[in-house]
């Protein structure tokens, strides 16, 4: 089954970028969404496939994908960008919805 | 647009839970919708979802047979009928609304309900 990994944590200075990977097979042939969740709250989709963002959401958030690895880089990372990220693809093989583990994202 | 959540509580292991989820502020049959927990102090795992016509339904094998996923579009409400319930299924239940009708690559979950919490406990 197809699998995605995101590292546990990643942790930032005040306006330095942050890059959270989201890895799988081949996944540059997918469309990845990307999911921030504050602590308790629900999740809220940042990026949608692959790169585009919904209104509301800062060009300092951008996401890319190309072959085993999707990334979400947040540039000039502020106290409010602390939150758990997510990636989540559509497995069309299982038709199946696949969420990554999530990445803790720590301001320093 | 909102969704609402209700039917959470505690349940003792092996029992059943239906969940519903209520959308208010547009056309419901318009759009597929899921079934997503998290486990305290977990990520996200998808539960179930449901094409905008009730025709498709889809499920992961950890919920396959004792989770079922309905709607009725004339009450804009989504459900999640949850039998042979195991500690391991407690968790927080959020809905969440996909971008159109069905479920491919493409369609993502632009808006959530706040959850419901099912804990499951002798």
């Amino acid at each position: 089954s197809y699998v995605l990994t995101q590292p546990p944590s990643v942790s930032v200075a005040p306006g330095e970028t942050a890059t959270i990977t989201c890895a799988g097979d081949n996944i540059g042939g997918k469309s990845v969404h990307w999911y921030r969740q504050r602590p308790g709250q629900a999740p809220v989709v940042v990026v949608h496939a692959d790169s585009d963002r919904p209104s509301g959401i800062p060009e300092r958030l951008a996401g890319s994908n190309s072959g085993h690895t999707a990334t979400l880089t947040i540039s000039r990372v502020e106290a409010g960008d602390e939150a758990d990220y997510y990636c989540q693809v559509w497995d069309h093989s299982a038709d199946h919805v696949l969420f990554g583990g999530g990445t803790k994202l720590t301001v320093l | 647009v909102q969704l609402l959540e209700s039917g959470g509580g505690l349940v003792q292991p092996g029992g059943s839970l239906r969940l519903s989820c209520e959308g208010f502020g547009f056309t419901f049959s318009y759009y597929a919708m899921t079934w997503v927990r998290q486990a305290p102090g977990k990520g996200l795992e998808w539960v179930s979802a449901i094409s905008g016509d009730t025709t498709t339904t889809y499920s992961p094998d950890s919920v396959k047979g004792r989770f079922t996923i309905s709607r009725d579009n004339s009450k804009s409400t989504l459900f999640l009928q949850m039998n042979s319930l195991r500690a391991d299924d407690t968790a927080i239940y959020y809905c969440a609304r996909g971008t159109y009708a069905f479920l491919d690559h493409g369609n993502f979950f632009d808006s959530w309900g706040q959850g419901t919490l099912v804990t499951v406990s002798s």
